[in-house]
């Protein structure tokens, strides 16, 4: 079964230092979003991505964040200078279809990258 | 916007006995979609199952029901013959049908769910 694939499973960094998740989305799909979850509190919408470009995005995802799709299968989140509070699980998503009907709107997620922020 | 909200922080049930799951949320809206996702202490999210709101008809797959009221803006999810497997955080997410944008889940803060052999 096609699987989204999230690397890697967890990164501990520096405050200030930059950092670059990545996931590689189900083949066919074309939407593609980012997802965090801070331990203990609800997961939370930072991004949406189609076309090469974002589609939405939430007040999270400010200035220090950046989303690219540099090749084919890859999709990154990249946190320019980590803080303290950007310690969360990030989750990758991707979907085929936008809009009628549930089956094809359905989100598939990865396993998450753990981020601590040391 | 829209919220989601998932009123039982904790839940415990016996081992092959039922549990329901209870999750509100606000819109206005006529068409959306509704789902049930479960994160087990691996963290992964997985999908349970997902409700149409055009449709009349609760959703159902195998062990896993759903009572969606559209009125009451309700939409809780049953766990028949509960397994020591479905031990979990079960989030109730929203989705917009409107297209243009608006695709992203919309998540309520969750319900732990513990099974009791």
């Amino acid at each position: 079964e096609p699987e989204v694939t999230q690397t890697p499973s967890h990164q501990v960094t520096q405050m200030g230092q930059e950092v670059i998740l990545r996931c590689v989305p189900i083949s066919n799909h074309l939407y593609f979003y980012w997802y965090r979850q801070i331990l203990g509190q609800k997961v939370e919408f930072l991004v949406s991505f189609y076309n090469n470009e974002i589609s939405e995005k939430s007040e999270i995802f400010d200035d220090q964040f950046s989303v690219e799709r540099p090749d084919g299968s890859n999709f990154t989140l990249k946190i320019r200078s980590t803080k303290l509070e950007d310690s969360a699980m990030y989750f990758c998503a991707s979907s085929n279809q936008r809009g009628q009907g549930a089956l094809n709107t359905e989100a598939f997620f990865g396993q998450g990258t753990r981020l601590t922020v040391v | 916007a829209q919220t989601v909200t998932q009123s039982q922080p904790e839940m415990s049930v016996q081992e092959a006995e039922t549990v329901t799951l209870s999750c509100t949320y606000d819109t206005s809206e006529s068409d959306y979609y509704l789902f049930w996702y479960k994160q087990p202490p691996s963290r992964q999210m997985i999908l349970v199952i997902r409700q149409e709101a055009y449709k009349q008809q609760n959703a159902t797959e195998n062990r896993f029901s759903v009572n969606f009221q559209k009125a009451a803006k309700s939409f809780s999810l049953k766990i028949s013959d509960s397994q020591l497997g479905d031990a979990a955080m079960y989030f109730c997410a929203y989705r917009s049908a409107l297209g243009g944008g608006s695709e992203k889940l919309v998540f309520g803060k969750g319900t732990k769910l513990t099974v009791n052999p």
